[in-house]
C-alpha cells in the first residue's frame, strides 16, 4: 500500500492544455516535495512545499500544499512537450525519511 | 551545487554474484543517505536510511543481508547485492540529505541500471 496516491496515473495531452496532478494521503507531511523524472535518469526536485495552504510558483507550474498538510497538487498551465515526464510527490514525516507517491506519467504531444 | 553521482550507471552480473553500486555527494557533506529501488514505470520504494558511521535502517520486507548497506564517511554510501539473482533486476538510486532539520530536500543520483543473468 503506498502512503500517498497520486493521479491520475497516466495523462496524455495536446500541447497548450492546462493539467493538475494530485498527491494525497491520510498522513501529515512535515514536507512535501515534487519531482520529474526522465527515464533512466534520477528525479530532478521541483519544489518544496513545508507550510500547510502554501502555494509556489514556478513559471508554467503552480504547487499548493494542503491546509492539513495531507495532500498537495501540481498544476501545469500551457503544457509543452518538454513538460513530458514523470512526476513524482514524495513526503517527509520527518526530516530523515521521504516516501514517494504512485507517480503521474505525463505525455504532451505536439 | 548538491551534485550526487553514481557508479557504475549500468551493471550486468551474473545470478549468485555480488555487485556493488556507490553513491557519492560531490559537493557537500552527506549525513543521511537513502537508497530506492524502482521497477519499470513504477514509482521509487524506499529500501534503506543510512546515516554516515551508523547501521543502515531497512524498511519492512527488505533484506538487510541480501542488500549490504555502508555509509562509511559523509559523500559515499553504498549499496553491496549479494548473492544477485534476476528478480534483483532494477534501477537502483540513491539520495543524499545534509540532515539538518532546516533541510527537508534530499538531492538524487542518476540511478543505476542493475541486470542480473
Amino acid at each position: 500500500t503506498q502512503l500517498l496516491e497520486q493521479s491520475p496515473q497516466f495523462l496524455s495531452i495536446q500541447e497548450g492544455e492546462n493539467l493538475t496532478v494530485y498527491c494525497n494521503s491520510s498522513s501529515v507531511f512535515s514536507s512535501l516535495q515534487w519531482y520529474r523524472q526522465e527515464p533512466g535518469e534520477g528525479p530532478v526536485l521541483l519544489v518544496t512545499v513545508v507550510t500547510g495552504g502554501e502555494v509556489k510558483k514556478l513559471k508554467r507550474l503552480t504547487f499548493q500544499f494542503g491546509d492539513a498538510r495531507k495532500d498537495s497538487s501540481l498544476h501545469i498551465t500551457a503544457a509543452q512537450p518538454g513538460d513530458t515526464g514523470l512526476y513524482l510527490c514524495a513526503g517527509a514525516r520527518n526530516f530523515n525519511k521521504f516516501y514517494f507517491g504512485s507517480g503521474t506519467k505525463l505525455n504532451v504531444k505536439p | 551545487g548538491a551534485v550526487v553521482s553514481q557508479h557504475p550507471s549500468r551493471v550486468i552480473c551474473k545470478s549468485g554474484t555480488s555487485v556493488k553500486i556507490e553513491c557519492r555527494s560531490l559537493d557537500f557533506q552527506a549525513t543521511t543517505m537513502f537508497w530506492y529501488r524502482q521497477f519499470p514505470k513504477q514509482s521509487l520504494m524506499l529500501m534503506a536510511t543510512s546515516n554516515e558511521g551508523s547501521k543502515a535502517t531497512y524498511e519492512q520486507g527488505v533484506e538487510k543481508d541480501k542488500f549490504l548497506i555502508n555509509h562509511a564517511s559523509l559523500t559515499l554510501s553504498t549499496l553491496t547485492v549479494t548473492s544477485a539473482h534476476p528478480e534483483d533486476s532494477s534501477f537502483y538510486i540513491c539520495s543524499a540529505s545534509t540532515g539538518l532539520e532546516s533541510s527537508y530536500e534530499q538531492y538524487f543520483g542518476p540511478g543505476t541500471r542493475l541486470t542480473v543473468t
